[in-house]
Parts: structure tokens; sequence; C-alpha cells
């Protein structure tokens, strides 16, 4: 156990659904990370927030939508998904001190599949 | 890109010691080498980092070779459960958030 959790750890949805990914840290930490692995690809990061604000988007398509509402809660919101991007998801979190190393905690995944 | 270079897979017999390679040649001055592992279908795990000096945790050694291009993260008793793939990352350690994942090494221990 991480100490960071990930719900649900298995999702199939529809192209036309709504749902959510849910990542809860127990660490204190105040960095939160949301990564997309696609199958026999490197590890891509998507968002990063710092202190619950949004601190890197890396051209991540709208129909992923993110919310950090405080420093232990990280969703990611999908809509009108595509099948490509069917992937593991990762959320990470960090204790974000400067001039300082900064391991990231990972959390066990959601296996998304979209039909 | 990753600013790193992996062999992509590595067989190692359980019991013996794995020694996996990894090339920075670009490396900066105030860049770690991180490593990080995962196992099948999980999340990363981190394993161990350095800047200049060999580093020696529970879990593993990291060899940093005096130019600082190149080093070797060392599992000196492999064991089954060590089957993973293996990432080292450089980066620096404040000024961005970002971990770039290369494609790692796939490490392999045989009974």
């Amino acid at each position: 156990e991480t100490g960071v959790t990930q719900t649900p750890r298995h999702l199939v949805m529809g192209m036309t659904n709504k749902k959510s990914l849910k990542c809860e840290q127990h660490l204190g930490h105040n960095a939160m990370y949301w990564y997309k692995q696609s199958a026999k690809k490197p590890l891509e990061l998507m968002f990063v927030y710092s202190l619950e604000e949004r601190v890197e988007n890396n051209s991540v398509p709208s129909r992923f939508s993110p919310e950090c509402p405080n420093s232990s809660h990280l969703f990611l919101h999908l809509h009108t998904l595509q099948p490509e991007d069917s992937a593991l998801y990762l959320c990470a979190s960090s204790q974000d001190r400067p001039a300082s190393y900064n391991e990231q905690f990972f959390g066990p995944g959601t296996r998304l599949t979209v039909l | 890109d990753a600013k790193t270079t992996q062999p992509p897979s590595m067989d190692c017999a359980e019991g013996r010691a794995a020694n996996l390679p990894c090339n920075h040649s670009t490396i900066s001055g105030n860049e770690y080498v991180y490593w990080y592992r995962q196992i099948h279908s999980q999340g990363p795990q981190y394993i161990i980092h350095g800047l200049k000096n060999n580093e020696t945790n529970e879990m593993a050694s990291l060899i940093i070779t005096e130019d600082r291009k190149s080093s070797t993260l060392i599992l000196p008793h492999a064991t089954l459960r060590d089957t993973a793939v293996y990432y080292c990352i450089v980066r620096p350690a404040s000024g961005t958030y970002k971990y770039i994942f290369g494609t790692g090494t796939r490490l392999k221990v045989l009974a």
C-alpha cells in the first residue's frame, strides 16, 4: 500500500457516458498528478495540481476534466471519450519542496475501457 | 522525450545480482537520477535516487559514474517478485513537476 487509493479499479464505459475517476492520498502531500499509460507506451503526464491549483496541463483533450477540491482528493471527469482513450490511468502524489527531490507515490490505477 | 537510454529487456537468475544500466549523457549539474519500477498493471514504485554519490537503501544500490553520464541500479539478490519494468529518470530537484518516463528495462527474474 502506497497511501494513494484510486477508485474504481476497473471501468468500462460507452463513448456517450460520463464517468469520474477518484484518487485520494493519505500522506499529507501537497501535489497530485494524473498520468495516462496506454498499451506499450510510456507513462504520459496529463495534469498536475500543487496546493489545489492546476500547474500543468499537457495538451490534454477537453473531454478529460480534472478537479482538485482539496489537497487529499483528485478527480478526473470523463465525457464523450474515444476508444483510443482506453488505458491505465494513474494518480500520484508528492510533497512539493523547493530545491529538494520529490518522490512520487502512485496509486494502483484505474483500467479504463471505452467501447 | 526521455533523457535516458535503457536496454529494453534483461534476464537475471533468482538469487543473483541484477545490474540495470542507464545512459544519461546529457544530464545537467542540477539533475538527479531517479529509479522507479512498475510491476505488471500496478502503479510505479520509487526505488532510489542520487545526484553524484553512490546510494544504497533497503531495496537497491545506485552507482553513478564520476562524469554522471551513466548509472547502474543494482538489486543485490533478485527474487521473482522483482520482475518488473525499471525506469531510469533524470530531473532537476526543483522548477518542474515532470517525471518523463521512457520505455524502461523489462527485467525478468528466472527461477
